[in-house]
């Protein structure tokens, strides 16, 4: 079953604005991941925040982590046409190299 | 490092009939996991590997599945007796050392 659901479904906005991405989960988890797919491709890890940690950032990418809300946001600034593509997020509930819990995801469409 | 190969990329097959998909993960990498992905939705978890043991098999995997990684190489999964319902893209990563898991192209199979 799927652990989390994004928010919103799907976002569509201009070349150079910022885009955000919400998820929530239900279960208390050691780690929460963010992921990319292009259509028709696998995914593509971006960024890795573990439940001690309340913001990371990577680039372009800034990750939020609210363990008392179960949610996290995903913030892309500057967005392109490249970043055009579905973000999940994915929740190990062990450490270790455990299996991922997906949400839904978020379509994000970049308009040039 | 040459990224997870999945084979084939495409599997179109007739209801009832058998398939089997391989999974070749990055080469130093002990885990290896299979997911599905229905259109809109998110990677859902089915069975993982450390090197030849299987470790968990999600409730997902019917009897009619079965997957196996011999020499703690690449892997097989195959479906018998293919229902509609098998419709869908089979996702195949691997990880190793508490790393994030990279993820292969998937196999898209089309039941007629």
């Amino acid at each position: 079953s799927q652990q989390g659901e994004e928010d919103p479904q799907a976002l569509s906005i201009q070349e150079g604005e910022n885009a955000t991405m919400n998820c929530s989960y239900k279960t208390s988890i050691n780690n929460l991941q963010w992921y990319r797919q292009n259509s028709g491709r696998g995914l593509v890890h971006l960024i890795l925040i573990r439940s001690n940690e309340r913001e990371k950032h990577s680039g372009r990418l800034r990750v939020t982590l609210d363990t008392s809300k179960k949610s996290s946001s995903l913030l892309i600034t500057a967005s392109r046409a490249a970043d055009t593509a579905s973000y999940f997020c994915a929740t190990e509930i062990f450490s270790g190299n455990t299996p991922l819990v997906f949400g839904k995801g978020t379509r994000l469409s970049v308009i040039a | 490092d040459t990224g997870v190969s999945q084979n084939p990329r495409h599997k179109i097959t007739k209801r009832g009939q058998n398939v089997t998909f391989r999974c070749d993960p990055i080469s130093e990498h002990n885990r290896l996991y299979w997911y599905r992905q229905t259109l809109g939705q998110g990677p859902e978890f089915l069975t993982y590997f450390q090197n030849e043991a299987q470790l968990e098999k999600s409730r997902l995997l019917s009897d009619r599945f079965s997957a196996e990684r011999p020499k703690g190489s690449f892997s097989t999964l195959e479906i018998q007796r293919t229902e509609q319902g098998d419709s869908a893209m089979y996702l195949c990563a691997s990880s190793q050392n508490y790393q994030p898991q990279h993820f292969g192209d998937g196999t898209r199979l089309s039941i007629l």
